[in-house]
């Protein structure tokens, strides 16, 4: 199947400080991208559904202004964290899907705010 | 709306046993189902998917599930189980073609347990 690679898998970080998480459809273009939160032993929580070129649509909820998410290339989109607290510590996984609408999965950032 | 749910926060079955993971659904259209499945610290395997065609549908590692109209419900079943089996195992649900943009709604996760 298609790759996803997410970057970074696992990032520490300071209370207040800003993080980055890449994902990169690598074999195929994902006209868009799903980021998903997964608290301990939960299932996903989608946070926001991007489209290569648009605005990102945010969940009920999730606070746009806090998770900031860009997705200018059918290649890439990225997911930043601004302001980091204790409470964003939390599992990140994004997916893309392109023409055929199947999913396919990066592998997960674990954000630890400390 | 779409729903999904997984009835059973956790199954554990003997190794060579049969392992079935329960999944109804809830939508206003014709459903489209997966089965995902998450080892530790990493993101979501792909197992199987329903769209349409044969209500039984065999997926990788031997994994196969059988969509049930009547029964609003999509059970994951392997014959035999494995040690390696053991993960978290997510339903999931899409109400509408496949056309890039639907959002796929997930259940709550089976966590699968293997004895030796």
């Amino acid at each position: 199947g298609a790759v996803v690679s997410q970057h970074p898998s696992r990032v520490i970080c300071k209370s207040g400080t800003s993080v980055k998480i890449e994902c990169r459809s690598l074999d195929f273009q994902a006209t868009t991208m799903f980021w998903y939160r997964q608290f301990p032993k939960k299932s996903l929580m989608l946070m926001a559904t991007s489209n290569e070129g648009s605005k990102a649509t945010y969940e009920q909820g999730v606070e746009k202004d806090k998770f900031l998410i860009n997705h200018a290339s059918l290649t890439l989109s990225t997911l930043t964290v601004t302001s980091a607290h204790p409470e964003d510590s939390s599992f990140y996984i994004c997916s893309g899907t392109g023409t055929t609408g199947e999913l396919f999965f990066g592998e997960g950032s674990r954000l630890t705010v400390l | 709306a779409q729903s999904v749910a997984q009835p059973e926060d956790q199954v554990k079955v003997a190794e060579g046993n049969p392992l079935t993971v329960k999944c109804t659904y809830s939508v206003s259209g014709n459903p489209y189902l997966f089965w995902y499945v998450q080892y530790p610290n990493r993101g979501l395997q792909f197992l199987l998917k329903y769209i349409t065609g044969d209500n039984l549908v065999k997926g990788s590692y031997g994994f196969e599930a059988e969509f049930n109209k009547s029964q609003t419900s999509f059970h994951l079943k392997k014959p035999s189980a494995l040690v390696s089996d053991s993960a978290l195992y997510f339903c999931a649900v899409r109400d509408g073609p496949k056309a890039a943009g639907n959002k796929l709604t997930f259940g709550g996760g089976t966590r699968v347990l293997v004895k030796p």
